[in-house]
């Protein structure tokens, strides 16, 4: 099976940085992506990581460490539109079928 | 383009009765899916489609049916409501070769 572990909630200020982890257990594993979803909100992609290193698009970044089942998220410069939910996934193969199995989500309350 | 649309919004059904939530996408995407989303839990499949006439179960596919006969529309069936489906459902889409999904705004269901 697998098992997808983030923080439940976390605050930060306007204008910082904050990292939301996500560690996860897996076989078979194929890449992981990060989606946003604000309260209420379908969930909108923001990355998928595949190999090991740090991506970076505009503000948000995305780290994987496929050795040790290991992500970050990493917001800068936050605005307080970036309180949402941010959600860490995992796509491994299956038995031939590529899953995706989501964690529960951490919830980011940007405060000013 | 649309992107993906669902209906309806909201909707509350007593146990024991079936309806249909509607999922489409003007995207002419092959992939479409069909989550649901529960308080502490992250989201979860029900059943999936690769293409029009072709679909599987995915991780609680119990209680519930899907169809593909177009590109277009994926809709899920609900057969005889039970109080443990009260959830947010999310239809998504993809395009063969991408990894990124779009979500549908959700179908708020409740059954009492």
């Amino acid at each position: 099976g697998q098992n997808i572990d983030q923080p439940t909630e976390m605050t930060a200020t306007e204008g910082a940085i904050v990292q939301i982890n996500c560690t996860y257990q897996t076989s078979g594993f194929n890449g992981l992506f990060w989606y946003q979803q604000h309260a209420g909100e379908a969930p909108t992609f923001l990355s998928y990581n595949v190999l090991d290193g740090l991506e970076e698009k505009g503000r948000f970044s995305s780290f994987l460490s496929r050795s040790k089942g290991y992500s970050y998220l990493l917001l800068k410069e936050l605005q307080m539109k970036d309180s949402a939910s941010y959600l860490c996934a995992v796509r491994a193969d299956s038995g031939g079928y590529q899953k995706v199995t989501f964690g529960i989500g951490t919830k980011l309350q940007v405060i000013p | 383009n649309a992107g993906v649309t669902q209906t309806p919004k909201f909707q509350v059904l007593k146990t024991g009765q079936s309806m249909t939530l509607q999922c489409a996408q003007d995207m002419n995407h092959e992939y479409m899916s069909w989550y649901r989303q529960d308080p502490g839990m992250g989201l979860r499949l029900i059943h999936y489609s690769v293409g029009a006439g072709i679909t599987d179960q995915g991780e609680v596919p119990n209680g519930y049916n899907v169809s593909r006969s177009t590109t277009e529309d994926f809709p899920l069936r609900l057969l005889s409501a039970a109080p443990s489906q009260t959830s947010v459902y999310f239809c998504a889409s993809r395009t063969h070769g991408s990894y990124e999904q779009y979500f549908g705004p959700g179908t708020r269901l409740t059954v009492t």
